[in-house]
């Protein structure tokens, strides 16, 4: 199975600051690499597909990158409704697996 | 609107079976590859298995040869036998469209509000 691993697991930051999460496939996966948020009690939503793609709907604010095995999201300027658990998805090989998550609080 | 809602979860003992359903609308239901994910007690997200458009199934080690992914496209539904439940198994269950766009790459793009399994004696 692809092992993807995110970091870090947990941030603060503070509305306005530029956050960057990465995620790390333990094979390559070209670019078949999705991003998903979630909220507590909600279920997941995507944000970002084929690793830079914005979901229709998705701020601007947010932009992914990468290939192979390293990606990031990044959110240029946090804004307070962005607090939430992000997760990165390969979706190269069955089966497809998740990152463990990255909770983004706001300070 | 697309929609997608599960149902069938619910309390049961170890060793017992449980049917999940996932109704669609919205959509050509036939047209889309369908997967079930699972989200464990205050962890991360789980794929569990998926059942493409002609029908071919997948599955993840942890459930393969006690679940089993179906479809019924006349009835724009999905389901999910669950056999040989066990504590491990215990999660809210999702069902997930995938979409598939550029050069083929899947990704969920439309989510169900989830089903909740526990199994416990």
């Amino acid at each position: 199975d692809i092992q993807m691993t995110q970091s870090p697991s947990s941030l603060s930051a503070s509305v306005g600051d530029r956050v960057t999460i990465t995620c790390r496939a333990s094979q390559a996966i070209s670019t078949y690499l999705n991003w998903y948020y979630q909220k507590p009690g909600k279920a997941p939503k995507l944000l970002i597909y084929a690793s830079s793609n914005l979901q229709t709907g998705v701020p601007s604010r947010f932009s992914g990158g990468g290939s192979a095995t390293d990606f990031t999201l990044t959110i240029s300027s946090l804004q307070p409704e962005d607090s939430a658990t992000f997760y990165c998805q390969q979706t190269y090989t069955f089966p497809w697996t998740f990152g463990q998550g990255t909770k983004v609080e706001l300070k | 609107d697309v929609q997608l809602v599960e149902s069938g979860g619910g309390l049961i003992q170890p060793g017992g079976s449980l049917r999940l359903s996932c109704a669609a609308s919205g959509f050509t239901f036939s047209s889309y590859d369908m997967h079930w994910v699972r989200q464990l007690p205050g962890k991360g997200l789980e794929w569990v298995s998926g059942i493409v458009t002609a029908g071919d199934t997948y599955y993840s080690v942890s459930v393969k040869g006690r679940f089993t992914i179906s479809r019924e496209n006349a009835k724009n539904s999905f389901f999910l036998q669950m056999n040989s439940l066990s504590a491990e198994d215990t999660a809210l269950y999702y069902c997930a469209r995938v979409s598939r766009g550029l050069w083929g790459i899947g990704q969920y793009d439309f989510w169900g509000q989830g089903t909740l399994v526990t199994v416990s004696s």
